[in-house]
């Protein structure tokens, strides 16, 4: 069974640009989790959807959006990036129903912004 | 809001031995769940061991274990007969129950553990 798959692994990107980030979950799970890990900041929690509907999210600013499909693959996207934005972006998948699901995560993004 | 924190930035261990990583959380709530993950280089996170804190009976899988203590609102993680493939970050996380079925973690810093041969 593939896991949990983030494209593109590496990406550097000029301040004022936007990016948009991949992520296709494992067969099956419905809900998609994003996190931004930052040395300083550690991991912190982006947004979640849960069959194409935002569940839950993270204090960011409107510059981070997301999305996810019908075939609950997700997108985020940062607009008019700035330095602070450079990160390790992961995703996590799960089935997104009953009391526990573990979460499985994707190898994530390195975001670079110059 | 909850937290997590983690006191030890980094922890070593010679091979074979023990080590325990310390954890502890502030939550109102009274069920939730508690992980450790483990990032090694590659960035991949993998989940290594949980706990349901409506269990009393403390969780283990193979050479991990957990000590967890409600009423202190601690969550240790001990590894026994260290392995070199024990290196990695280590990273406590909590998980509210319910919220709509929310899957969303609160992470702590991190421990960062080098096993010496």
């Amino acid at each position: 069974k593939a896991g949990v798959t983030q494209t593109p692994r590496y990406l550097i990107k000029t301040r004022g640009q936007q990016v948009t980030l991949s992520c296709s979950p494992i067969s099956g799970h419905r809900s998609v989790s994003w996190y931004q890990q930052t040395p300083g900041q550690g991991l912190q929690f982006l947004f979640e959807y849960f069959s194409e509907t935002q569940r839950n999210k993270g204090n960011f600013p409107g510059r981070f959006s997301g999305r996810q499909f019908s075939n609950s693959r997700s997108e985020m996207n940062v607009s008019t990036l700035e330095l602070g934005d450079s990160a390790l972006y992961l995703c996590a998948s799960s089935l997104g129903i009953g009391p526990v699901t573990e979460a499985f995560f994707g190898q994530g993004t390195r975001l670079t912004v110059v | 809001a909850q937290t997590v924190t983690q006191s030890q930035p980094e922890m070593s261990v010679q091979e074979a031995e023990t080590v325990t990583l310390s954890c502890t959380y502030d939550t109102s709530e009274s069920d939730y769940y508690l992980f450790w993950y483990k990032q090694p280089p590659s960035r991949q996170m993998i989940l290594v061991i949980r706990q349901e804190a409506y269990k009393q009976q403390n969780a283990t899988e193979n050479r991990f274990s957990v000590n967890f203590q409600k009423a202190a609102k601690s969550f240790s993680l001990k590894i026994s007969d260290s392995q070199l493939g024990d290196a990695a970050m280590y990273f406590c996380a909590y998980r509210s129950y319910g919220q709509g079925g929310s899957e969303k973690l609160v992470f702590g810093k991190g421990t960062k553990l080098t096993v010496n041969p």
